[in-house]
């Protein structure tokens, strides 16, 4: 009963390396998602994909990179991390033929760019 | 486009007393409405959501949120809150047809975080 699954939880990086955040689910979902949360300023969406081989932009793309080979892995990748990318993220997925479906959240990555 | 307003940012109580977390959204196509809860430390899951039909709607846990068309609004409430309601609150909107590639798109407020007090 694994759901959405996040890894690392906790993840401190310098200004200017790259990592993937990870995120898996087990619930063939085609629709997959990595937001971030901001104090005041509630989550916003990065990129997500409605299946495999297929990736858009949300409302905040810039300095992150997605791809999805795979229905169930959908990672997200920092080029170059910045201190504005110190944020809360979160990987969701859903069944995406119907925006009023449930979105199934994982726990949350916690990364900070010092 | 949709936006979300949640009017409060923090909401004290003292436990058992009444409580209602404010949500206005803002859209100029039919939408569909959602509250989600945050608990600490943990991921967002779904309280309850309006889709069609009766325009209150209510979650296991004794919560419910009425959905206002006139007044755009999607107000959530509890008679009565125990300690364990304490988390944060996140109303969001969605656009009732797909974006051009079938996606979902949900929009949230900033979120209202509840303290009970004892």
């Amino acid at each position: 009963n694994a759901g959405v699954t996040q890894t690392p939880k906790f993840q401190v990086l310098k200004t200017g390396q790259s990592m993937t955040l990870q995120c898996a689910q087990d619930m063939n979902h085609e629709y997959m998602s990595w937001y971030r949360q901001d104090p005041g300023m509630g989550l916003r969406l990065i990129h997500y994909s409605v299946g495999a081989g297929i990736t858009d932009q949300g409302e905040v793309p810039n300095g992150y990179n997605v791809s999805r080979s795979t229905t169930e892995d959908f990672p997200l990748r920092l080029l170059s991390a910045a201190p504005s990318q110190t944020s809360v993220y979160f990987c969701a997925s859903s069944y995406h033929r119907d925006s009023g479906n449930t979105i199934y959240f994982g726990e949350g990555s916690w990364l900070t760019v010092v | 486009a949709q936006s979300v307003t949640q009017l409060d940012s923090q909401v004290p109580v003292f436990e058992e007393a009444p409580v209602e977390l404010r949500c206005n959204y803002s859209s100029s196509v039919s939408v569909y409405l959602f509250w989600y809860v945050q608990y600490p430390n943990q991921g967002l899951q779904l309280l309850l959501k309006y889709l069609s039909g009766s325009t209150l709607v209510e979650s296991i846990n004794g919560f419910e949120a009425e959905f206002n068309k006139s007044q755009t609004s999607f107000h959530l409430r509890k008679p009565s809150v125990h300690i364990s309601d304490t988390a944060e609150y996140f109303c969001a909107v969605s656009d009732r047809r797909m974006n051009r590639q079938g996606a979902q798109k949900l929009v949230f407020g900033q979120g209202t975080r509840l303290t009970i007090n004892p």
